[in-house]
């Protein structure tokens, strides 16, 4: 159980273009989704808190124009690059919050495979 | 959010060797946790710390928990080449929010 997947794994596109990102928990329901940002050799970034039904929260000195998060079910929350830039390459995780799931009474956020973005 | 403080920041090791990695931090977590990252891939859960204190194994690797909830260590025992990859250490304020990430600990392992 506690599997995440996300679409496409990896993506190039031309400067200007937009680009959407999928985030699915396959065996789980999950009313919170995570999105980070890792660039090469670094860490992984907090971008936004995604809410089923409800609007993102978005962390300081990320553009909530630019980085638009849809998490319109329990399953599936959508993160999507507008007029990407090639400042905006990099790889894109997400996270679910996954509550009881394998009998567990803990809460634990598993991730994605991510999402490889290169803006020429 | 808050970095963690992580080190080492790389271990070159022998194959068998075992190995120790910590996470500090100026603030209180309520949860910590420890994940590998392999290239190109997501972080996959290694293991999950939820009080103050307490230890816990998942085959060759052990976790604690730190008392004053700043802090965590992870061992790995008689490591091996495909423990090969990038260790992160993450805390959580409180449940269902998102982690704070260490800037990782790139491990190596020669035969």
């Amino acid at each position: 159980g506690a599997v995440v997947s996300q679409h496409p794994s990896w993506v190039i596109c031309k400067s200007g273009t937009s680009v959407k990102i999928e985030c699915r928990s396959l065996d789980f329901q999950a009313t919170t989704m995570f999105w980070y940002r890792q660039f090469p050799k670094q860490s992984l970034m907090l971008m936004a808190t995604s809410n089923e039904g409800s609007k993102a929260t978005y962390e300081q000195g990320v553009e909530k124009d630019k980085f638009l998060i849809n998490h319109a079910s329990l399953t599936l929350s959508t993160l999507t690059v507008t007029s990407a830039h090639p400042e905006d390459s990099s790889f894109y995780i997400c996270s679910a919050r996954a509550w009881g799931v394998a009998g567990a009474s803990t809460d634990t956020q598993y991730f994605g495979p991510g999402t490889r973005l290169t803006v020429l | 959010g808050q970095q963690l403080n992580q080190s080492p920041q790389s271990m070159f090791i022998q194959e068998g060797e075992d190995v120790s990695m910590n996470c500090t931090s100026s603030s209180i977590f309520n949860t910590w946790l420890w994940y590998k990252q392999d290239p190109g891939e997501g972080p996959v859960l290694l293991i999950a710390l939820y009080k103050a204190g307490e230890l816990t194994s998942n085959g060759r690797l052990t976790a604690q928990f730190g008392i004053t909830r700043k802090d965590s260590f992870l061992n790995i025992s008689a490591s091996i080449p495909s423990d090969v990859g990038i260790y992160f250490c993450a805390g959580q304020r409180r449940s269902g929010y998102a982690l704070n990430f260490g800037k990782g600990t790139s491990l190596l392992v020669t035969p």
